[in-house]
C-alpha cells in the first residue's frame, strides 16, 4: 500500500467554481509534485514543490497553484474549473538529497469531474 | 521541450513470452529514464529506473538506454497475466530525478 494519501478520492463540480485537493506524502519526503491525468493518456507535470517552495512547473495555468507544509501535506488549488480540467489528479512524492536519484512515489488519485 | 513516444498498443503477448516496450524521447541531453507501470484505475509504481547507456537488468525486468538513437526499451521475460497493465516512460527534467515528462504509456495484454 502506498504511503502517500490523497483526498478526496473523486469529486464532481461545476464549471467556474474552485478546488482544493489534499495529499498527504510519506515521512521524510521532502519534494512533492502534482500531475494531471487525462483519460486515456500520461501523467503531465503540474508543478513541484521542494521543501515549501515552488521550484518547478509545468505548462499550466496560474489557476492552477499550490502549497506543500511542514509536515509533509500539500495541496492543488485550482481555480474558474474548465470543463478540460476533468482528469485523475496525482500526488507524488520522494526524498530529494541533491544527489542520489530516487523515483517518485505516487498517491492513489483523485478523479475530479467538472460539469 | 521535452517529448516521449509510446506506441499506445495494446501489445498483445502470449503468457511466458517476452514482451518488448519502445520509448522515444527528443531531448539529446536526457541522461536518466523511468519505467512506470499503471494497472487501470490505480496510480503509476516504479518499476525500473536506468542512468547509462546500456542494459539493466532486475528480475524479469530490463531496461535498455540508447542515447545515441534516443529511444529507451524495457524487456519483460516470462511475461504473466498480472503483468497487463499501461507501461509509462519517463525523463526528469534533471539529474535528481525531478519533473517527469512522460510518454502516453503502452497498453501490454497478456493472455493465457
Amino acid at each position: 500500500e502506498t504511503g502517500v494519501t490523497q483526498s478526496p478520492t473523486h469529486l464532481i463540480k461545476t464549471r467556474g467554481q474552485q478546488v482544493t485537493l489534499r495529499c498527504s506524502s510519506q515521512s521524510g519526503h521532502n519534494t512533492v509534485s502534482w500531475y494531471q491525468q487525462a483519460l486515456g493518456q500520461g501523467p503531465q507535470f503540474i508543478f513541484q514543490y521542494y521543501r515549501e517552495e515552488e521550484n518547478g512547473r509545468g505548462n499550466f495555468p496560474p489557476r492552477f497553484s499550490g502549497l506543500q507544509f511542514p509536515n509533509y501535506s500539500s495541496e492543488l488549488n485550482v481555480n474558474a474549473l474548465e470543463l478540460d480540467d476533468s482528469a485523475l489528479y496525482l500526488c507524488a512524492s520522494k526524498f530529494d538529497s541533491g544527489g542520489a536519484n530516487y523515483g517518485y512515489t505516487f498517491g492513489s488519485g483523485t478523479r475530479l469531474t467538472v460539469v | 521541450q521535452k517529448e516521449v513516444e509510446q506506441n499506445s498498443g495494446p501489445l498483445s503477448v502470449p503468457e511466458g513470452a517476452i514482451a518488448s516496450l519502445n520509448c522515444t524521447y527528443s531531448d539529446r541531453g536526457s541522461q536518466s529514464f523511468f519505467w512506470y507501470r499503471q494497472y487501470s484505475g490505480k496510480s503509476p509504481e516504479l518499476i525500473m529506473s536506468i542512468y547509462s547507456n546500456g542494459d539493466k537488468e532486475d528480475g524479469r525486468f530490463t531496461a535498455q538506454l540508447n542515447k545515441a538513437s534516443q529511444y529507451v526499451s524495457l524487456l519483460i521475460r516470462d511475461s504473466q497475466p498480472s503483468d497487463s497493465a499501461t507501461y509509462l516512460c519517463a525523463d526528469p527534467a534533471n539529474n535528481a530525478g525531478n519533473m517527469l515528462t512522460f510518454g502516453g504509456g503502452t497498453r501490454l495484454m497478456v493472455k493465457p
